[in-house]
């Protein structure tokens, strides 16, 4: 079975950009997380969707928006970008919205913002 | 709120001795605890969890883990460790009350010395 997967991989952009990023969960798996990764803050966690609805969001500003679509497809969306902004962006998925269920990880999509 | 705290930013052991990464955490009601390892630019690889049960819980890559309920530890334990070992281990712990996310430790960088 195909594990998550995570488009694109590198992303170069500049402040005030907007930037999306796509995540396909493995198969038959119906929850989406997504969190970023920095040296100095950690693994934060953004979002967590489960059919379509988000279930639960972190503490990020509303430039940070997410959606999932009727195939658990996930998307994150940045607007005006800031140099903070770059990270490791990871996204997670799971077979339910159990809260014992193992989040499997992608690869992430490394963002840089100058 | 959940929290989980890994005291050692990095820990150093000779191939072939016994390694322990530490992990304590707080949560609402029972936890559900989670151990990850990630290796340079690439995702969260999953290694072992928690739910409820036998408190000595076996992994992957022959990790083990130890819950213990009254000291709220879940420390990541092997028995001899190997140079492959090297990399950045997570605990994350979730709570079965409330509505709320999978919260991450810092991160611990393992070396295991040749």
């Amino acid at each position: 079975k195909a594990g998550v997967t995570q488009t694109p991989r590198y992303l170069i952009k500049t402040r005030g950009q907007q930037v999306t990023l796509s995540c396909s969960p493995i198969s038959g798996h119906r929850s989406v997380s997504w969190y970023q990764q920095t040296p100095g803050q950690g693994l934060q966690f953004l979002f967590e969707y489960f059919s379509e609805t988000q279930r639960n969001k972190g503490n990020f500003p509303g430039r940070f928006s997410g959606r999932q679509f009727s195939n658990s497809r996930s998307e994150m969306n940045v607007s005006t970008l800031e140099l903070g902004d770059s990270a490791l962006y990871l996204c997670a998925s799971s077979s339910s919205d159990r809260y014992q269920e193992t989040q499997y990880f992608g690869p992430g999509t490394r963002l840089l913002v100058l | 709120a959940q929290s989980v705290a890994q005291p050692e930013d990095q820990v150093n052991v000779a191939e072939g001795n016994p390694l322990t990464v530490k992990c304590t955490y707080s949560v609402s009601g029972n936890p559900y605890l989670f151990w990850y390892v990630q290796y340079p630019n690439r995702g969260l690889q999953f290694l072992l969890k928690y739910i409820t049960g036998d408190n000595l819980v076996k992994g992957s890559y022959g990790f083990e883990a130890e819950f213990n309920k009254s000291q709220t530890s879940f420390h990541l334990k092997k028995p001899s460790a190997l140079v492959s070992d090297s990399a950045l281990y997570f605990c994350a712990v979730r709570g079965n009350s409330g509505n709320t996310p999978l919260v991450f430790g810092k991160g611990t960088r393992l070396s295991v010395i040749a």
